[in-house]
Protein backbone atom coordinates (compact mmCIF):
# COMPACT_ATOMS: atom_id res chain seq x y z
CA UNK A 1 0.00 0.00 0.00
CA UNK A 2 1.29 3.24 -0.66
CA UNK A 3 2.74 4.85 2.29
CA UNK A 4 4.47 8.39 2.97
CA UNK A 5 6.32 9.10 5.58
CA UNK A 6 8.15 12.67 7.04
CA UNK A 7 11.10 12.75 9.02
CA UNK A 8 13.63 15.70 10.09
CA UNK A 9 11.28 17.62 11.89
CA UNK A 10 12.06 19.63 15.30
CA UNK A 11 12.76 23.10 16.78
CA UNK A 12 14.73 25.50 14.78
CA UNK A 13 15.37 28.98 16.13
CA UNK A 14 14.79 32.31 13.98
CA UNK A 15 16.47 32.49 10.90
CA UNK A 16 17.74 29.46 11.17
CA UNK A 17 17.31 25.89 8.30
CA UNK A 18 15.86 22.66 8.67
CA UNK A 19 15.72 20.18 6.10
CA UNK A 20 12.34 17.85 5.99
CA UNK A 21 12.34 14.55 3.94
CA UNK A 22 9.50 12.23 3.43
CA UNK A 23 10.10 8.48 2.17
CA UNK A 24 8.21 7.05 -0.21
CA UNK A 25 7.07 3.61 -0.63
CA UNK A 26 4.16 1.05 -2.80
CA UNK A 27 3.91 2.67 -5.74
CA UNK A 28 6.20 4.11 -8.94
CA UNK A 29 7.82 7.41 -7.37
CA UNK A 30 9.44 8.58 -10.34
CA UNK A 31 5.72 9.05 -12.53
CA UNK A 32 4.23 11.00 -9.49
CA UNK A 33 4.13 14.52 -8.50
CA UNK A 34 4.82 15.39 -5.03
CA UNK A 35 3.47 18.50 -2.81
CA UNK A 36 4.32 19.55 0.97
CA UNK A 37 0.99 21.20 2.83
CA UNK A 38 1.50 22.87 6.47
CA UNK A 39 -1.20 23.28 9.01
CA UNK A 40 -0.20 26.08 11.53
CA UNK A 41 -1.55 25.28 15.12
CA UNK A 42 -5.24 25.10 15.17
CA UNK A 43 -5.39 26.43 11.42
CA UNK A 44 -6.36 25.38 8.39
CA UNK A 45 -4.02 23.94 4.94
CA UNK A 46 -1.83 25.54 3.40
CA UNK A 47 -0.12 24.21 0.19
CA UNK A 48 3.68 24.86 0.24
CA UNK A 49 5.17 23.65 -3.06
CA UNK A 50 5.09 20.85 -5.47
CA UNK A 51 7.35 19.15 -7.26
CA UNK A 52 6.70 17.52 -10.48
CA UNK A 53 7.47 14.03 -11.37
CA UNK A 54 10.89 14.72 -13.32
CA UNK A 55 12.05 17.00 -10.87
CA UNK A 56 11.94 20.56 -12.52
CA UNK A 57 9.63 23.19 -13.05
CA UNK A 58 9.00 23.55 -8.99
CA UNK A 59 6.10 25.59 -7.73
CA UNK A 60 5.89 27.62 -4.62
CA UNK A 61 3.41 29.43 -2.12
CA UNK A 62 4.23 33.26 -2.29
CA UNK A 63 4.71 32.66 1.31
CA UNK A 64 7.94 30.46 0.96
CA UNK A 65 9.48 31.43 -2.34
CA UNK A 66 12.71 32.53 -1.95
CA UNK A 67 13.49 30.71 1.57
CA UNK A 68 12.54 26.90 0.77
CA UNK A 69 13.42 24.36 -1.78
CA UNK A 70 11.56 21.62 -2.59
CA UNK A 71 13.99 18.32 -4.58
CA UNK A 72 13.62 14.74 -4.99
CA UNK A 73 15.61 12.00 -5.55
CA UNK A 74 13.75 9.56 -7.74
CA UNK A 75 16.39 6.89 -7.28
CA UNK A 76 15.83 6.64 -3.25
CA UNK A 77 11.91 7.16 -3.48
CA UNK A 78 12.43 10.66 -1.56
CA UNK A 79 11.13 14.30 -0.90
CA UNK A 80 13.19 17.15 0.40
CA UNK A 81 11.98 20.15 1.80
CA UNK A 82 14.80 22.91 2.79
CA UNK A 83 13.65 25.20 4.80
CA UNK A 84 15.75 28.55 5.20
CA UNK A 85 15.58 31.53 7.12
CA UNK A 86 12.60 30.28 9.04
CA UNK A 87 10.17 32.47 10.80
CA UNK A 88 7.45 32.37 13.81
CA UNK A 89 5.01 31.95 10.58
CA UNK A 90 6.61 28.80 9.68
CA UNK A 91 5.64 26.53 12.88
CA UNK A 92 3.56 23.88 11.69
CA UNK A 93 2.86 20.04 11.03
CA UNK A 94 4.37 19.63 7.24
CA UNK A 95 2.79 16.95 5.30
CA UNK A 96 4.03 15.46 2.73
CA UNK A 97 1.36 14.56 -0.16
CA UNK A 98 1.31 12.48 -3.61
CA UNK A 99 -0.57 13.97 -6.36
CA UNK A 100 -0.54 15.66 -9.58
CA UNK A 101 -3.70 18.35 -8.14
CA UNK A 102 -5.38 16.36 -5.67
CA UNK A 103 -4.09 14.69 -2.73
CA UNK A 104 -4.97 11.15 -2.91
CA UNK A 105 -2.71 9.95 -0.50
CA UNK A 106 -0.93 12.19 2.84
CA UNK A 107 2.01 11.36 5.24
CA UNK A 108 1.48 11.85 8.65
CA UNK A 109 3.39 14.63 9.37
CA UNK A 110 6.07 16.20 10.65
CA UNK A 111 6.43 18.94 13.43
CA UNK A 112 8.10 21.94 13.19
CA UNK A 113 8.42 24.37 15.61
CA UNK A 114 10.43 27.73 15.06
CA UNK A 115 11.02 29.34 18.36
CA UNK A 116 14.35 31.33 20.35
CA UNK B 1 -4.44 33.12 -6.94
CA UNK B 2 -7.53 31.90 -6.73
CA UNK B 3 -9.02 32.55 -2.99
CA UNK B 4 -11.53 29.99 -2.03
CA UNK B 5 -14.05 31.03 0.86
CA UNK B 6 -15.75 28.25 2.81
CA UNK B 7 -19.32 28.32 4.91
CA UNK B 8 -20.35 28.48 7.07
CA UNK B 9 -17.55 28.29 9.26
CA UNK B 10 -19.39 25.84 11.77
CA UNK B 11 -22.26 23.66 11.17
CA UNK B 12 -24.11 22.35 14.17
CA UNK B 13 -26.52 19.28 13.38
CA UNK B 14 -27.16 16.03 14.82
CA UNK B 15 -26.43 12.20 13.26
CA UNK B 16 -29.22 11.57 10.52
CA UNK B 17 -29.18 15.58 9.17
CA UNK B 18 -28.33 16.26 6.35
CA UNK B 19 -25.22 18.40 5.96
CA UNK B 20 -24.53 21.35 3.09
CA UNK B 21 -21.08 22.87 3.02
CA UNK B 22 -20.08 25.54 0.67
CA UNK B 23 -16.83 26.43 -1.19
CA UNK B 24 -16.76 29.90 -3.90
CA UNK B 25 -13.58 30.80 -5.64
CA UNK B 26 -13.00 34.20 -6.63
CA UNK B 27 -12.56 33.15 -10.35
CA UNK B 28 -13.42 30.28 -11.99
CA UNK B 29 -11.87 26.65 -11.45
CA UNK B 30 -10.31 25.20 -14.34
CA UNK B 31 -12.09 22.15 -15.62
CA UNK B 32 -13.52 22.06 -12.08
CA UNK B 33 -10.43 20.73 -10.03
CA UNK B 34 -12.14 21.27 -6.75
CA UNK B 35 -11.87 18.27 -4.22
CA UNK B 36 -13.05 17.91 -1.24
CA UNK B 37 -11.41 16.55 2.35
CA UNK B 38 -12.41 15.78 5.49
CA UNK B 39 -9.65 16.02 8.81
CA UNK B 40 -9.94 15.04 12.17
CA UNK B 41 -8.10 15.76 15.10
CA UNK B 42 -4.33 14.77 14.74
CA UNK B 43 -5.35 13.04 11.61
CA UNK B 44 -3.97 13.90 8.49
CA UNK B 45 -6.38 15.10 5.87
CA UNK B 46 -8.57 12.45 3.54
CA UNK B 47 -9.63 13.19 -0.03
CA UNK B 48 -13.84 12.26 -0.26
CA UNK B 49 -14.41 14.30 -3.29
CA UNK B 50 -12.02 15.09 -6.78
CA UNK B 51 -13.15 16.88 -9.79
CA UNK B 52 -16.34 18.68 -8.25
CA UNK B 53 -18.31 15.35 -8.16
CA UNK B 54 -16.35 12.45 -7.74
CA UNK B 55 -16.16 9.90 -4.86
CA UNK B 56 -12.62 8.82 -4.20
CA UNK B 57 -12.11 5.48 -3.36
CA UNK B 58 -13.64 4.24 -0.50
CA UNK B 59 -15.48 6.72 0.28
CA UNK B 60 -19.42 6.22 1.26
CA UNK B 61 -22.17 7.51 -0.75
CA UNK B 62 -23.55 9.50 1.26
CA UNK B 63 -20.96 12.05 0.75
CA UNK B 64 -21.75 13.83 -2.63
CA UNK B 65 -19.83 16.71 -4.59
CA UNK B 66 -21.54 19.33 -6.84
CA UNK B 67 -21.28 22.42 -8.48
CA UNK B 68 -19.11 24.24 -11.36
CA UNK B 69 -17.42 27.44 -11.90
CA UNK B 70 -17.35 29.44 -9.01
CA UNK B 71 -19.94 27.58 -6.79
CA UNK B 72 -19.09 24.43 -5.57
CA UNK B 73 -20.91 22.05 -2.77
CA UNK B 74 -20.34 18.87 -0.55
CA UNK B 75 -23.40 17.57 0.51
CA UNK B 76 -23.35 14.81 3.16
CA UNK B 77 -26.95 13.05 3.39
CA UNK B 78 -27.43 11.21 6.52
CA UNK B 79 -24.67 12.06 8.85
CA UNK B 80 -23.42 9.65 10.92
CA UNK B 81 -21.17 9.90 14.06
CA UNK B 82 -17.67 9.72 12.42
CA UNK B 83 -18.75 12.38 10.10
CA UNK B 84 -18.09 15.18 12.96
CA UNK B 85 -15.16 16.70 11.52
CA UNK B 86 -13.21 19.68 9.13
CA UNK B 87 -13.70 19.92 5.72
CA UNK B 88 -12.09 21.42 3.39
CA UNK B 89 -12.30 22.88 -0.45
CA UNK B 90 -9.01 22.70 -2.54
CA UNK B 91 -8.66 24.04 -5.79
CA UNK B 92 -6.22 22.33 -8.37
CA UNK B 93 -6.64 24.29 -11.91
CA UNK B 94 -3.54 25.98 -11.63
CA UNK B 95 -0.49 26.88 -8.93
CA UNK B 96 -0.77 28.36 -6.21
CA UNK B 97 -2.98 25.27 -5.27
CA UNK B 98 -5.43 26.73 -2.42
CA UNK B 99 -7.26 25.55 -0.06
CA UNK B 100 -10.67 27.24 1.60
CA UNK B 101 -10.53 27.72 5.05
CA UNK B 102 -12.65 25.39 6.03
CA UNK B 103 -15.91 24.18 7.89
CA UNK B 104 -16.24 22.36 11.11
CA UNK B 105 -19.36 19.84 11.11
CA UNK B 106 -19.81 19.96 15.00
CA UNK B 107 -22.68 17.69 17.02
CA UNK B 108 -25.64 19.37 18.20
Amino acid sequence: QVQLVESGGGVVQPGGSLRLSCAASGFDFSTFAMHWVRQAPGKGLEWVTMIPFYGGDQHYADAVKGRFTVSRDNSKNMVFLQMDSVGLDDTAVYYCARGWGYFGHWGRGAQVTVSS
Amino acid sequence: EIVLTQSPGTLSLSPGDRATLSCRASQNVISNFLAWYQQKPGQAPRVLIYGAYTRATGIPDRFSGSGSGTDFTLTISRLEPEDFAVYYCQQYGGSPYSFGQGTKLEIK
